[in-house]
């Protein structure tokens, strides 16, 4: 059974940059048929689309982001972080990892979901 | 202010059936897959609803969704008192290049 697993710091200071690791346990990252997603979540908030990445590496960014976003992937490792720049106080949110399976037999789903990890941004 | 737009709150009684809406527009909800989720409380979402239609393993068949056009359509039927959450849709926007969630609905079984 597929598990992901965030980790990182769990308190960043404003300006610095954010990092998290999501492990992937249980199943191969090397599928065509999966992506692999950040989302995060602020106190008392909705979700928010993050991004995704590709087992080969390329990427989607949620553009409100973009510019200070990187995901990257090692499957080598089975595992897939996150780099979230020149943080604020609105970065600060349970960030979640999570499997995107796409296509017809996946119906672009995230389906598998780590138990998040809270970051806060703070001084 | 979410693209997909959601009711903030429904409710219901014990064994009756409740709608949750999520409205988008062309770019998104009509042409691509909804996928709906469940939060509970200090929990992580949980899939319900992919590809618009479908239940993964495990999901009984009181959860079910469907689209029409721009808008897609999460129902819960025989409501249970472990059925209250938070409830969101989810889908990729083709302008945006970029995926979507609503705003989240409460569900309060009453």
């Amino acid at each position: 059974q597929l598990q992901l697993q965030e980790s990182g710091p769990g308190l960043v200071k404003p300006s610095e940059t954010l990092s998290l690791t999501c492990s992937v346990s249980g199943g191969s990252m090397r599928s065509s048929i999966y992506y692999w997603g950040w989302i995060r979540q602020p106190p008392g908030k909705g979700l928010e689309w993050i991004g995704n990445i590709y087992y080969s590496g390329s990427t989607y960014y949620n553009p409100s982001l973009n510019s200070r976003l990187t995901l990257s992937v090692d499957t080598s490792k089975s595992h897939f972080s996150l780099r979230l720049s020149s943080v604020t106080a609105a970065d600060t949110a349970v960030y979640y990892c999570a499997r995107l399976s796409v296509g017809s037999t996946g119906g672009d789903a995230f389906d598998v979901w780590g138990q998040g990890t809270v970051v806060t941004v703070s001084s | 202010q979410s693209v997909l737009t959601q009711p903030p709150s429904v409710s219901a009684a014990p064994g009756q059936k409740v709608t949750i809406s999520c409205s988008g527009s062309n770019s998104n909800i009509r042409d691509n897959y909804v996928s709906w989720y469940q939060q509970l409380p200090g929990t992580a979402p949980k899939l319900l609803i992919y590809g618009t239609d479908k239940r993964p393993s495990g999901i009984p068949d009181r959860f079910s969704g469907s689209k029409s056009g721009t808008s897609a359509t999460l129902a819960i039927t025989g409501l249970q008192t472990g059925d209250e959450a938070d409830y969101y849709c989810g889908t990729w926007d083709n302008s945006l290049h970029t995926g979507l969630f609503g705003g989240g609905t409460k569900l309060t079984v009453l």
